[in-house]
């Protein structure tokens, strides 16, 4: 059974750091995995897709790589800003099956 | 183009009761997946529609049901209400449900169960 862990649960950090996110799982038999963010009672917006092929997605400030042989991805946040803060979930597919998700990281940056 | 939408955005129930939940999918997706979220928790997959089938289903009991309409909207049932039922119910849309697909998700209904 897939099981997804994010460390750590929770992380605070002042304006401007850059920071870095982890996700891991179990099996290392995945379609594709998943970043989202998700802010206070609100649904989840997706920020990066990489397929089982890829390494690695950017999308501006954000970076997150995949290492499938030893399940483990990391997002990368540049430059932190206030409003990025919100909990951050990552989610693999694995065949025949729907999204896993990790509990997620509830990221604070303080001004 | 139109987001997923659901409705409504909150719901309070008492033990035993029962609910509907309903989301619209996004302009041209076919596809419907629902998910559980508790508080402090990921969410977890209850089932999704694709062309108005079940395609795949968690591990939730029965008294968990939906539906897909011929719109590809879709509803979700749950009778016999529980506390441990109380959570933010999501819903996401995509163009087919293939593992390539992304998931595009709704806000939510926040369902508290007394």
């Amino acid at each position: 059974k897939q099981e997804v862990t994010q460390i750590p649960a929770a992380l605070s950090v002042p304006e401007g750091e850059n920071l870095v996110l982890n996700c891991s799982f179990t099996d290392s038999a995945i379609y594709n995995l998943q970043w989202f963010r998700q802010d206070p009672g609100k649904g989840l917006t997706s920020l990066l897709l990489i397929q089982s092929s890829q390494r690695e997605q950017t999308s501006g400030r954000l970076n997150a790589s995949l290492d499938k042989s030893s399940g483990r991805s990391t997002l990368y946040i540049a430059a932190s800003q206030p409003g990025d803060s919100a909990t951050y979930l990552c989610a693999v597919r694995p065949p025949g099956q729907k999204l896993v998700f990790g509990q997620g990281t509830r990221l604070t940056i303080n001004p | 183009e139109t987001g997923v939408t659901q409705s409504p955005t909150h719901l309070i129930k008492t033990r035993g009761q029962q609910v509907t939940l309903r989301c619209s999918s996004q302009s041209g997706h076919n596809t419907v997946s629902w998910y559980q979220q508790a508080l402090g928790q990921g969410p977890q997959f209850i089932f999704q529609y694709y062309r108005e089938e079940e395609n795949g289903r968690g591990n939730f009991p029965p008294r968990f049901s939906g539906l897909q309409f011929p719109n590809y909207s879709s509803e979700l049932n749950v009778n016999a209400l529980e506390l441990d039922d109380s959570a933010l119910y999501l819903c996401a849309s995509s163009r087919s449900g293939g593992a390539e697909d992304t998931q595009y998700f709704g806000p939510g209904t926040r369902l508290t169960v007394l």
